[in-house]
């Protein structure tokens, strides 16, 4: 256990729907990161939090995806109108020094 | 660019040392990582070495680094059926620390 918790684990949602993940990071952590992981690859990064602020986007991340982290705690991830293409494993990454820790995913399913 | 590339599957027997390789392209990464992932579950953070040394040894792990040649390897020594994984090398990028992946090593150890 590494201290970072995700929910839900697992979310099958049909084509279309809007879907809302949680990241719990380590609490004396100031940074956050969210990667997708799809089959056979390795994580892919999405965004990037110091406290509050989002700093950073990757391409990968469409008008569809938004992500907050309100209070510096904990975020969130949102998809909406979700497409086949979104299924993966989300994973959240909580950030203190150097080092990252990852909590358990949350593996998407879209039908 | 950022690229960090592994060879796919590596297979050794029980007792024996694995070396996984990776090489990287971004001459700026500061950290170098390895992290390890075990069937449905999340990326346990192994070790990690900063880029100017050249070696870091941990119990059995030993990561080995080539600046020069962009070359990273991780070592371990008497190799168990517990070690056997996906393993994942990663190299941290400037200010914000987001990691960028290879695509895993998947190590096989047969008894």
């Amino acid at each position: 256990d590494t201290g970072v918790s995700q929910d839900p684990r697992h979310k099958i949602t049909k084509r279309g729907q809007n879907v809302t993940f949680r990241c719990d990071p380590i609490s004396e952590h100031n940074r956050l990161y969210w990667y997708r992981q799809t089959l056979g690859q390795g994580p892919e990064f999405l965004t990037y939090f110091q406290n509050e602020a989002q700093l950073e986007k990757s391409r990968l991340l469409s008008d569809r995806f938004s992500a907050e982290r309100p209070k510096g705690s904990f975020s969130t991830l949102e998809i909406q109108r979700t497409e086949q293409g979104d299924s993966a494993m989300y994973l959240c990454a909580s950030g203190g020094g150097n080092e990252q820790y990852f909590g358990p995913g949350t593996r998407l399913t879209v039908t | 660019g950022e690229d960090v590339e592994q060879s796919l599957f590596l297979s050794v027997r029980e007792g024996d040392s694995s070396v996984i390789n990776c090489t990287y392209t971004d001459s700026s990464s500061t950290y170098l990582y390895w992290y390890k992932q075990e069937p449905g579950a999340g990326l346990q953070l192994l070790t990690y070495i900063f880029s100017n040394m050249d070696m870091k040894q941990d119990q059995r792990l030993t990561v080995l680094l080539n600046k020069k040649d962009k070359h990273l390897s991780l070592r371990i020594a008497d190799t168990q059926t517990g070690d056997s994984a996906i393993y994942f090398c990663a190299e941290s990028i400037e200010w914000s620390g987001k990691l960028i992946f290879g695509q895993g090593t998947t190590l096989q150890v047969k008894p």
